[in-house]
């Protein structure tokens, strides 16, 4: 079966650094996706790696090793707005999106 | 209208109903995706459709059906509700299977 794998909750302090780790076993791969969702919203998109290595954007970097079935997001700087579940979503080769439940990281002042 | 909307925001529904959730986008998408979320599982996909006029099954696509007449339209019907289809529903669409999803606010269905 395909299965994604994330903690389930995290606790950090704001102004430090957090990685959040992603492991995955799908049924082929063509990319991964990172999201944020804050408390009842909706998911918003943070990144995409389909490439081994680190994609940067900002505060967010996301890596990812394929040959390891493995991706982490790193948020740099925390702000309390960072407080959210990151979801973590690969897609597999019917160019579907498998879903992780989520991280809920919580960050403290 | 901007992005993707759907309607109602929540809806309580007696077991044995019929309901659409409707879904409209306008970012003239070709990919549109109907998602359900529940307490400590991942989101998982319910129906797709890669093109206006195609539609494909998902994940647990039981007791639901969806059509996509046009382009920015693609409400989904639950037949006849039961208690287990209590969740918060979401939409999205992406500009083709490639790229990413873009989601709406979500519907919060409580069965009854």
């Amino acid at each position: 079966g395909q299965n994604i794998d994330q903690p389930t909750e995290m606790t950090a302090t704001e102004g430090a650094i957090v990685q959040i780790n992603c492991t995955y076993q799908t049924s082929g791969f063509n990319g991964l996706f990172w999201y944020q969702q804050h408390a009842g919203e909706a998911p918003t998109f943070l990144s995409y790696n389909v490439l081994d290595g680190l994609e940067e954007k900002g505060r967010f970097s996301s890596f990812l090793s394929r040959s390891k079935g493995y991706s982490y997001l790193l948020l740099k700087e925390l702000q309390m707005k960072d407080s959210a579940s990151y979801l973590c979503a690969v897609r597999d080769s019917n160019y579907q999106l498998i879903w992780g439940a989520g991280t809920k990281l919580i960050i403290k002042p | 209208i901007a992005g993707i909307t759907q309607a109602p925001t929540s809806q309580i529904l007696a077991a044995g109903r019929r309901m659409t959730l409707r879904c409209t986008q306008d970012m003239r998408h070709n990919a549109m995706y109907w998602y359900r979320q529940d307490l400590g599982l991942g989101l998982r996909l319910i129906h797709y459709s890669n093109t206006a006029g195609t539609t494909g099954k998902g994940e647990v696509p039981d007791g639901y059906s969806v059509s996509r007449a046009n382009t920015d339209d693609f409400p989904l019907t639950l037949a006849s509700a039961v208690p287990s289809q209590t969740s918060v529903y979401f939409c999205a669409s992406s500009e083709n299977s490639n790229t990413e999803a873009f989601f709406g606010q979500g519907t919060r269905l409580t069965v009854v």
